[in-house]
């Protein structure tokens, strides 16, 4: 058990529809990172999250946004969904910045149809 | 930009065998160096990591990784495996060099394979 909690696990949703992902880090982490995974891109970072603040942002799209709550928990919306935002999306924390060791939730999988 | 490349999508390998899974990579200063192993259904596990000092790294579960910068590559090894390692493992680098964050950047991940 990573410590790092994920909601929900599964989801299965309609194309246009719009979901919210949601990740509680580790205790004591201030750091949150999403990422989603798929079997044709692999693991890519969206976007991170340090003590309430967007730190930087990756490959994630317009459609995509996230915040990060005074009590550190984060949650991830997706909108308009598509067919091809189908993946597994993974939370992330770490105890500071420049530390670059992630602990992992479980994932939610996403599927749109 | 940075970069990870594990040139073998899948290695099949028998229970007792060893093991070298290879990771190579691209990074503008000296990189932090991750292996991250998931198992199905399962988020991503730290299995070791290179930060700086001895190039020679151990980590969880009977795992070494060795950094070798002259060759840009950062390979996974274990001198017997067991049929509970098989997955899927990761290698990353980091930090995260697009507008100063400080993630990971991942390569597409080996599959293990393991023969009784």
């Amino acid at each position: 058990d990573s410590g790092v909690t994920q909601t929900p696990k599964h989801l299965i949703t309609a194309t246009g529809q719009r979901v919210t992902l949601r990740c509680s880090p580790r205790s004591g982490d201030l750091s949150v990172y999403w990422y989603q995974q798929s079997l044709d891109q692999g693991l890519q970072f969206l976007i991170q999250y340090y003590n309430g603040e967007e730190r930087a942002k990756g490959n994630i799209l317009e459609r995509f946004s996230a915040q990060q709550f005074p009590d550190l928990h984060s949650e991830l919306n997706l909108s308009s969904l598509e067919l091809g935002d189908s993946a597994l999306y993974f939370c992330a924390s770490s105890v500071e910045l420049l530390n670059g060791e992630l602990f992992f939730g479980e994932g939610s999988r996403l599927t749109v149809l | 930009a940075q970069s990870v490349t594990q040139p073998d999508i899948h290695i099949t390998v028998s229970e007792g065998a060893s093991l070298e899974l290879r990771c190579n990579y691209s990074y503008g200063a000296t990189p932090y160096l991750f292996w991250y192993v998931q198992s199905p259904g399962q988020g991503l596990q730290l299995l070791l990591k290179y930060f700086s000092g001895d190039t020679l790294v151990q980590g969880i579960k009977g795992f070494e990784a060795e950094f070798k910068r002259s060759q840009s590559s950062f390979n996974l090894r274990k001198p017997s495996v067991h049929w509970s390692d098989a997955a899927e493992y990761f290698c990353a680098v980091g930090p995260y060099s697009g507008g100063g964050a400080d993630g990971l950047t991942f390569g597409k991940g080996t599959h293990l394979i393991i023969q009784p």
